[in-house]
């Protein structure tokens, strides 16, 4: 069990909805990101946020939006997503800028759009 | 652009064996390497991380080690057991950023 976790663990949604994905991290830590995770694909980097503001956006559609109030907690708000946005959603963190920086995940948020 | 390269993509060996999984990249300025393991459909546990300016780590049957020059680092498991299956990654970060590129990854299965 690590320190950072996610809600919901599954989400089945349509085109149409809007849902958010949340994580939290008890680490101390004071940069999380959001990956994303498609079958076949290497972990794609969607968001990097430290000291709750964002440093990094690779260039991810805008029907992604993340919102980092603090620096414990990360949002990813959805919304009109396409079945290609199915795929596992996972988070973590790290301390920013630290020597080491080793980076600690969540277990992941499976999406599947319909 | 920094790539992440793994070899094999699979791999499938009886219990006991001892064996190396590969990892490589194109770009050697980096500022460390971290192999993960992740479950099928759960996120990924940090086994090893290795300093630009370190050669190898262990952890119990795990020894990673890395080679900046050639691009390449490999992590070895001693005497592999069934609770050993899994996909294993590898990421490295570059010195230009603060994040990670990952590898597709490698799929182990180990046989009772």
């Amino acid at each position: 069990e690590t320190g950072v976790t996610q809600t919901p663990r599954h989400l089945v949604m349509g085109m149409t909805n809007k849902k958010s994905l949340k994580c939290e991290q008890h680490l101390g830590h004071n940069a999380m990101y959001w990956y994303k995770q498609s079958a076949k694909k290497p972990l794609e980097l969607m968001f990097v946020y430290s000291l709750e503001e964002r440093v990094e956006n690779n260039s991810v559609p805008s029907r992604f939006s993340p919102e980092c109030p603090n620096s414990s907690h990360l949002f990813l708000h959805l919304h009109t997503l396409q079945p290609e946005d199915s795929a596992l959603y996972l988070c973590a963190s790290r301390t920013y800028r630290s020597a080491v920086g080793e980076q600690f995940f969540g277990p992941g948020t499976r999406l599947t759009v319909l | 652009k920094q790539e992440v390269t793994q070899i094999p993509a699979a791999l499938s060996v009886p219990e006991g064996e001892n064996l190396v999984l590969n990892c490589s990249f194109t770009d050697s300025a980096i500022y460390n390497l971290q192999w993960f393991r992740q479950d099928p459909g759960k996120g990924l546990t940090s086994l090893l991380l290795i300093q630009s300016s370190q050669r190898e780590q262990t952890s119990g049957r795990l020894n990673a080690s890395l080679d900046k020059s050639s691009g390449r680092s490999t992590l070895y498991i001693a005497a592999s057991q069934p609770g050993d299956s899994a996909t294993y990654l590898c990421a490295v970060r570059d010195n230009y950023g603060q994040n990670f590129v990952f590898g597709p990854g490698t799929r182990l299965s180990v046989l009772p």
